[in-house]
């Protein structure tokens, strides 16, 4: 069945570093792709989204790019700041499924320090 | 900008009770969707709900699970019988069209004790 395999966290970096959380998939049809984000205490954001083969999503800084070749779709983003702290989580939606649910990865928790 | 929206945002019940989630998706989505997430872990899938029928549900969303549109604005999840296990966050989430992401609301903390 569908899959999302992220990298494990936590991941610490200092501010202003780069980011990139590692994503890949296995779908048997052609999924849209998400990255959701989760800051402390709150609820389930969408942060981006790509819907076919080399579309790039982004968002407050962040960007990924659909890879169909590699089944991939790494979060990354280019100077973090400590408000970036959060659990990111990417998934996917299958348009051979049915009911499209999303296929959730595990998450990756980000930690930036000043 | 339309959110989804999901009353209480805490519950704190015993074991045993029964409680209603309650959640109002963005009014011209057709599809919706209940998750849990229990603290530090996964999001886990309920059930997803089209066309006042329920379309898919996973292993958790056993006969103490239902849901419920009431009218064209709320979507209700009810526990019959709540168990310890059953404390977790629960989502609410809707889109208008298969492929979109996901609105997520806010959650409701629910604490079986």
């Amino acid at each position: 069945g569908d899959s999302v395999t992220q990298m494990e966290g936590p991941v610490t970096l200092s501010e202003e570093a780069f980011l990139t959380i590692n994503c890949t998939y296995t779908a048997t049809g052609y999924p849209s792709l998400f990255w959701y984000v989760q800051y402390p205490g709150e609820g389930l954001q969408l942060l981006l989204k790509a819907t076919k083969a080399d579309d790039k999503g982004s968002n407050k800084g962040f960007e990924a790019t659909y890879r169909k070749e590699t089944t991939s779709f790494h979060l990354e983003k280019g100077s973090v700041q400590v408000s970036d702290s959060a659990v990111y989580f990417c998934a996917l939606s299958d348009h051979q499924d049915s009911n499209y649910q999303l296929i959730w990865g595990a998450g990756t928790k980000l930690i930036i320090k000043p | 900008e339309p959110e989804v929206t999901q009353t209480p945002s805490h519950q704190v019940t015993q074991m045993g009770q029964e409680v209603i989630l309650r959640c109002v998706p963005i009014s011209n989505h057709l599809y919706f969707y209940w998750y849990r997430q229990i603290l530090g872990q996964k999001v886990e899938f309920l059930v997803s709900f089209y066309n006042n029928e329920i379309s898919e549900k996973s292993e958790i969303f056993d006969d103490q699970f239902s849901v419920e549109r009431p009218d064209g604005s709320n979507f209700t999840l009810k526990i019959r019988s709540t168990k310890l296990e059953d404390s977790a966050m629960y989502f609410c989430a809707s889109r208008q069209r298969p492929g979109d992401g996901l609105f997520f609301g806010s959650g409701t903390q629910l604490s079986v004790l």
